[in-house]
Parts: C-alpha cells; sequence; structure tokens
C-alpha cells in the first residue's frame, strides 16, 4: 500500500505565473484536502475533494482551484502567482464518508515565488 | 467558526524530562481534536486524536493528552523526552460535519541535551 504523494517537491516560479501541483492519494481513498503552510505557521485548508467535486472551500481566493480525477489523484492549480503564495503545499488523502476518517498527509511541495 | 490557540511558539525542555504542550480550542458546536508532529521537511503525522470516550487519550511515540471540555484544552504531554522528539507540534480541531482540519500555529519542541 503506497502512501500519500506529492510532486514536485520543490518548484520556483515568479510573480503573475501560474502553477499546477499534483497529489496520488493513499489507495482505495477516494477524498483528497488540500493545505497551505507558510513558513512558522500552521496548515490552512484551500479545499477538499470527495469523488471528483469540490467539498468545501476554506478561505482562499478563485485563483486557487482543483480538480479530482477519477483515480481519485488531484491537482492544486494557482493562477496569477504572488510573494505571499510561497509555502508548503500539502495534501491530505482520506476515506470520505459519515464517519470520522482519518487524513493522511504527503510530504508537501515547496513553492518559492520570486 | 472553530480556532485553536498554542499558547507557546517554542518550548525547550531538556532530554528524559517531562514536557507538557498546550493547546485551547475554541468552538460552538462539538469536535474531534488531533496532535500531528511536522519533523524537519517532512509532512505532518498524526500523534493522537479524541473523538469521543475518555478523555485520557494515548498516542504513538509515548504521547498522551487529556481532553479538558469545560477548559476547552487538548494539552499534550510525554512524561520523559527524547532527542528525536525534536519536532513542530500541531494541535487541531475539526467540526463533526466535515473533514476540514483547523490548525494552531505550532509549537516547536527545542531538546537540550
Amino acid at each position: 500500500e503506497t502512501g500519500v504523494t506529492q510532486s514536485p517537491t520543490h518548484l520556483i516560479k515568479t510573480r503573475g505565473q501560474q502553477v499546477t501541483l499534483r497529489c496520488s492519494s493513499q489507495s482505495g481513498h477516494n477524498t483528497v484536502s488540500w493545505y497551505q503552510q507558510a513558513l512558522g505557521q500552521g496548515p490552512q485548508f484551500i479545499f477538499q475533494y470527495y469523488r471528483e467535486e469540490e467539498n468545501g472551500r476554506g478561505n482562499f481566493p478563485p485563483r486557487f482551484s482543483g480538480l479530482q480525477f477519477p483515480n481519485y489523484s488531484s491537482e492544486l492549480n494557482v493562477n496569477a502567482l504572488e510573494l505571499d503564495d510561497s509555502a508548503l503545499y500539502l495534501c491530505a488523502s482520506s476515506l470520505g464518508g459519515l464517519n470520522y476518517n482519518e487524513q493522511f498527509f504527503g510530504p508537501g511541495t515547496r513553492l518559492t515565488v520570486l | 467558526a472553530q480556532s485553536v490557540t498554542q499558547l507557546d511558539s517554542q518550548v525547550p525542555v531538556f532530554e528524559e524530562a517531562p514536557v507538557e504542550l498546550r493547546c485551547n480550542y475554541s468552538s460552538s458546536v462539538s469536535v474531534y481534536l488531533f496532535w500531528y508532529v511536522q519533523y524537519p521537511n517532512q509532512g505532518l503525522q498524526l500523534l493522537l486524536k479524541y473523538l469521543s470516550g475518555s478523555t485520557l487519550v494515548k498516542g504513538i511515540n509515548g504521547f498522551e493528552a487529556e481532553f479538558n471540555k469545560s477548559q476547552t484544552s487538548f494539552h499534550l504531554r510525554k512524561p520523559s523526552v527524547h532527542i528525536s522528539d525534536t519536532a513542530e507540534y500541531f494541535c487541531a480541531v475539526s467540526d463533526l460535519r466535515d473533514d476540514k482540519i483547523i490548525f494552531g500555529k505550532g509549537t516547536r519542541l527545542h531538546i537540550l541535551p
């Protein structure tokens, strides 16, 4: 059973560019959540996808968008990058449903915006 | 809306000494409570969780936490720390209605030799 993987590990972009981050969920999981962790801060919830549909969104502007594929892997897209978008982006997968389901985190993608 | 306050940004402690990392939460509804650990350059790992039942929760690596509803606290404790416990620790809450996790700002645990 493979865990949650994310790619790339590191990424450097310039202001105004667009970026796509990828996440492969743990086998059997149908839910992916994305978090932004700025330096020295706790992770902040961006959004969650459940069976290919957005299932909740945090306080992030529309230039943060996502996608979940039939195999439940997911992408996070950020348009018009700003300096403050520099952060560690974490994804977590879980088996969605009515009861509590533990979220398993990937190692993250560190994005630097210059 | 829920929020989490971790009262200490850094906690230095000597090796083999006990440690307590403090966490208070605010919520108008029942919540799940968590402690996560983040080792340098790694993702988050669940240490322990409180869903219901016994207020004393035991987790991995010898850590435990106690849920105190009247004080809205969920402090993390370990009776004897090891150098390998050096990491960032995050307290978190989750609404029973969805899987969104709200994290505190974290407490950096420094183990002194």
